[in-house]
């Protein structure tokens, strides 16, 4: 059983583009986190998203990013015009449907803004 | 507000015990997680509490009392390995996460 799947591993982009981070949750995973963390910062939530809904994004900056979990396929965190501060790590974690379950996390995404 | 409490830092030795305390003020509680992460790695779950009490898992047990809002993640027999950042989250009462900025372990010989 696969665990959460990331990719890119590593992300470069030039001040301006735009950056697609993609997430597949775990076999059976309904429920789709996606937080950023800093070097020696703890995690910062930015999203939770349920198959194409938002539930709540109170995390996430109210423009340049944006995210989605379709139907089919993984979830998508997208920054537009990237910043130098968006350099971080993107961690990506997945639960089942059940109330109080644990997350799983993915192997994360390491942007780096030139 | 919510908040949760951890120490930035501790140190100990190889072969001893650590002691790492968590407090929380949160709107409700549905449990309490504690996650483990190496540096540039992703977090892995080591344990949940949502009574009081004690679990053992191994060499890390958890306690958790409520009344008091506190928890704490016991390691024994420590190895190198084990230095890595120590995570505390509570779930609130609408079932989301509340992170604290976890305790960074350093492991000495």
């Amino acid at each position: 059983n696969a665990g959460v799947m990331q990719n890119p591993r590593h992300l470069v982009r030039r001040r301006g583009q735009e950056a697609r981070l993609r997430c597949s949750p775990m076999k059976g995973h309904s429920h789709v986190y996606w937080y950023r963390q800093l070097p020696e910062e703890g995690l910062k939530f930015m999203v939770y998203l349920q198959k194409e809904n938002i539930i709540d994004e109170s995390g996430m900056p109210k423009e340049r990013f944006s995210a989605e979990f379709p139907k089919e396929g993984p979830s998508i965190l997208r920054i537009q015009q990237v910043v130098r501060g968006d350099s971080a790590a993107y961690f990506c974690a997945s639960s089942p449907p059940q109330e109080s379950s644990p997350l799983h996390f993915g192997n994360g995404t390491r942007l780096t803004v030139t | 507000g919510q908040n949760i409490d951890q120490p930035t830092e501790m140190t100990a030795t190889e072969g001893a015990i650590v002691q790492i305390n968590c407090t929380y003020q949160t709107s409700g509680f549905n449990g309490l997680f504690w996650y483990q992460q190496h540096a540039g790695e992703a977090p892995t779950f080591l344990s949940y509490n949502v009574l009081d009490g004690l679990e053992e898992k191994g060499r890390f047990s958890s306690f958790l009392s409520r009344s008091k809002g506190y928890s704490y993640l016991l390691l024994k027999e420590l190895q190198m390995k084990d230095s890595a950042s120590y995570l505390c989250a509570v779930m609130d009462s609408n079932y989301q996460l509340i992170w604290g900025a976890g305790t960074k372990l350093i492991i000495k010989p």
